[in-house]
């Protein structure tokens, strides 16, 4: 088992650019979601999915961000355009349904210069 | 609104020792309560507790929950330097709403 799938790792941009982060949940989940990381908030949750349909996206920060997720193998987290303080890690988690536990990939490294 | 607070927000312990990390919350609809270990990359599940006053065990790891007192506690015994980590207390509310703590870091000294 492969488990979630994050892509980039890393990404360093200048501020004003677009960023897309990409997520692969695990094979048969049916629930997905989106986390920031930082020092000062901790773990936040910006968003999840249930079946692909995106179900509270309340914790997005700004209409700076949007989520998709076109299927059930793939979802992205778009910051557009991007800024400084949107350096964090992002993390994607995947759970069978949305009760159950999450299982949460790797993480991908933003920096917004 | 809802919250959850850990205490301590860091602990530096030497090999060997017990530690107890606690996790308090204030939630509307609470479901249960998650503890997770996070080292330098991606949080793992731990313990998921729905129930008060059962213990959750894993090896030297265990945990409660007291859902009238509304906090859990992680218990770590004879720690070892891999427990070196953060971690991270979530309660979930209601169907969907995950709240994260902003977690405990422990560093154990050999």
């Amino acid at each position: 088992d492969a488990g979630v799938i994050q892509s980039p790792r890393h990404e360093v941009t200048e501020m004003g650019q677009e960023v897309t982060l990409r997520c692969k949940p695990i094979s048969g989940h049916n629930s997905l979601f989106w986390y920031r990381q930082t020092m000062m908030r901790g773990l936040e949750l910006l968003i999840y999915f249930n079946n692909n349909v995106p179900i509270d996206d309340s914790g997005m920060p700004e209409d700076r961000f949007s989520a998709k997720m076109p299927n059930a193998s793939f979802s992205t987290l778009k910051i557009q355009p991007s800024e400084p303080r949107d350096s964090a890690v992002y993390f994607c988690a995947s759970s069978l349904e949305l009760n159950n536990e999450q299982f949460f990939g790797p993480g991908t490294r933003l920096t917004v210069l | 609104e809802d919250k959850v607070v850990q205490s301590p927000l860091s602990l530096v312990v030497h090999e060997g020792d017990t530690v107890t990390l606690n996790c308090s919350y204030e939630v509307t609809n609470f479901r249960s309560l998650l503890w997770y270990k996070q080292e330098k990359k991606a949080p793992t599940f731990l313990f998921m507790l729905t129930s008060s006053g059962i213990e959750k065990k894993s090896g030297r790891l265990s945990s409660i929950l007291d859902k009238k007192e509304l906090f859990s506690i992680l218990n770590i015994t004879a720690t070892q330097t891999g427990d070196s980590a953060v971690y991270l207390c979530a309660v979930k509310s209601g169907t969907y709403k995950y709240i994260f703590g902003t977690g405990t870091r422990l560093k154990v000294l050999a």
